[in-house]
């Protein structure tokens, strides 16, 4: 099963207006990393947040992490259509081989109406 | 750089035959990920490399599936013999190395097996 779960499955919001996603996992975690996939492409990175953070922006990105409840948000404030896309986050698993492997949720897919 | 490149963009395959996705990381990145994505069971870890050698291959679904690395530049996954359920579009990613680095994508093979 996923590492990720992430709701809503889909959002549609008119432009201009607040997208948030959000993101639980169940085991512990180093960090945590959100990307977005737009149709027919790959994963693109935009923000990492450390599990000793609570909170992190990136222009219109905003970002919050919950150790305690397993859970991370993603807020994009002022969305623009060029937003719509699959938005996912992942979770960095250290391994008992001593290395990283990085496992993703189920992704949010968002619309941004014009 | 050019980024991560994958090859073929796109492959229609008869069940039964063998198919090969290759893909070339970043150079410098130590890190090299094969991840599968289909609409039923989101993006899911096949395989990572780190440093050339085979990290985890829990992942990888059968015994028809494998993947090599034989430089720092260059991995193949394989598939022999293919079968219909694994149509899907397969992403290599690669990172620097260490838990807080970021994936790079590449664009995709999309696998349609007949």
């Amino acid at each position: 099963s996923q590492q990720g779960e992430e709701d809503p499955q889909a959002l549609s919001i008119q432009e201009g207006e607040n997208a948030t996603m959000n993101c639980s996992y169940k085991t512990s975690i180093n960090n945590l990393q959100w990307y977005r996939q737009n149709s027919g492409r790959g994963l693109v990175h935009l923000i990492l947040i450390r599990s000793n953070e609570r909170e992190k922006h990136s222009g219109r990105l905003r970002v919050t992490l919950d150790t305690s409840k397993k859970s991370s948000s993603l807020l994009i404030t002022a969305s623009r259509a060029a937003d719509t896309a699959s938005y996912f986050c992942a979770t960095a698993l250290f391994t008992t081989s001593g290395t990283y492997k990085y496992i993703f949720g189920t992704g949010t897919r968002l619309k941004v109406l014009a | 750089d050019a980024g991560v490149i994958q090859s073929p963009r796109h492959e229609v395959t008869e069940m039964g035959q063998e198919v090969t996705l290759r893909c070339k990381p970043i150079s410098g990145h130590d890190y090299l990920f094969w991840y599968r994505q289909t609409m039923m069971r989101g993006l899911e870890l096949l395989i990572y490399f780190n440093n050339n050698v085979p990290i985890d291959d829990s992942g990888m679904p059968e015994d028809r599936f494998s993947a090599k690395m034989p430089n720092a530049s260059f991995s193949t996954l394989k598939i022999q013999p293919s079968e219909p359920r694994d149509s899907a579009v397969y992403f290599c990613a690669s990172s620097l190395g260490g838990v807080s680095e970021k994936l790079f994508f590449g664009s995709g093979t999309q696998l349609s097996v007949l």
